[in-house]
């Protein structure tokens, strides 16, 4: 089955900066990317996704880059804000987002 | 705003207990699933359902069961809690939608269960 490698477990940036979350996958026939993003006491909600016939996504000050032959896709956010902290899930899936497999999450810290 | 509920958000009880976790959504949802969410934050799919007395086992091997007798309801219930079953048990519905016109989850903010 689908295998999601997800680097790396934690992160920690000052306000302003950038930061990249990345994740591998192991099904070539992997069709749709998601990234959810989890605040302190909610539920996963989805932030930007992504399918297997595009290269890249933007939406504001998140983007999202897929590189189908070495089989990674990334998370960029760009001018970390603190309301940016919470926890990063990367997803694939082979059947457009039905079973998904979830990476192991990233807590990203944004400190002021 | 999720339109997707669980209660209670956190509940602990004695082992032997039985306890059910509710999850209701009023988005009309015809595919639900249970998450497992471990403390260092991995989600483990327990059960899902696509539709009305449809249920399926997930990847991760639960004890648990679920039901699924009206659209807008999914409970899950523990015939006899143990510490083991100390975890965040997350909710979620799902339809087609956005650019992409894939399959995207609604979660709810979670049930937190501690058996002492």
């Amino acid at each position: 089955g689908e295998n999601v490698e997800q680097h790396p477990s934690t992160l920690s940036v000052q306000e302003g900066d950038s930061a990249v979350i990345k994740c591998t996958y192991s099904d070539s026939a992997s069709n749709y990317f998601p990234w959810y993003k989890q605040e302190l006491g909610k539920g996963p909600q989805l932030i930007i996704d992504i399918r297997s016939n595009v290269g890249e996504k933007k939406d504001q000050r998140i983007a999202v880059t897929l590189n189908k032959t070495a089989k990674h896709f990334s998370l960029h956010i760009t001018e970390t804000q603190p309301e940016d902290s919470a926890v990063y899930f990367c997803a694939a899936s082979i059947n457009s987002g039905y079973a998904l497999n979830f990476g192991k999450g990233t807590s990203l810290l944004v400190t002021p | 705003e999720a339109d997707i509920y669980q209660t209670p958000r956190y509940l602990v009880i004695g082992t032997g207990k039985k306890i059910t976790l509710e999850c209701s959504q009023t988005m009309g949802h015809d595919k639900m699933y249970w998450y497992q969410q471990d403390p260092g934050m991995e989600l483990h799919l327990i059960h899902y359902s696509y539709g009305v007395n449809s249920t399926e086992k997930g990847d991760l091997s639960s004890e648990s069961t679920v039901s699924r007798i009206r659209t807008e309801h999914f409970p899950l219930t523990l015939e006899s809690a143990r510490p083991s079953h100390t975890s965040q048990y997350l909710c979620a519905s799902s339809e087609r939608k956005g650019a992409t016109g894939a399959n995207v989850l609604t979660f709810g903010a979670g049930s937190r269960l501690t058996v002492l």
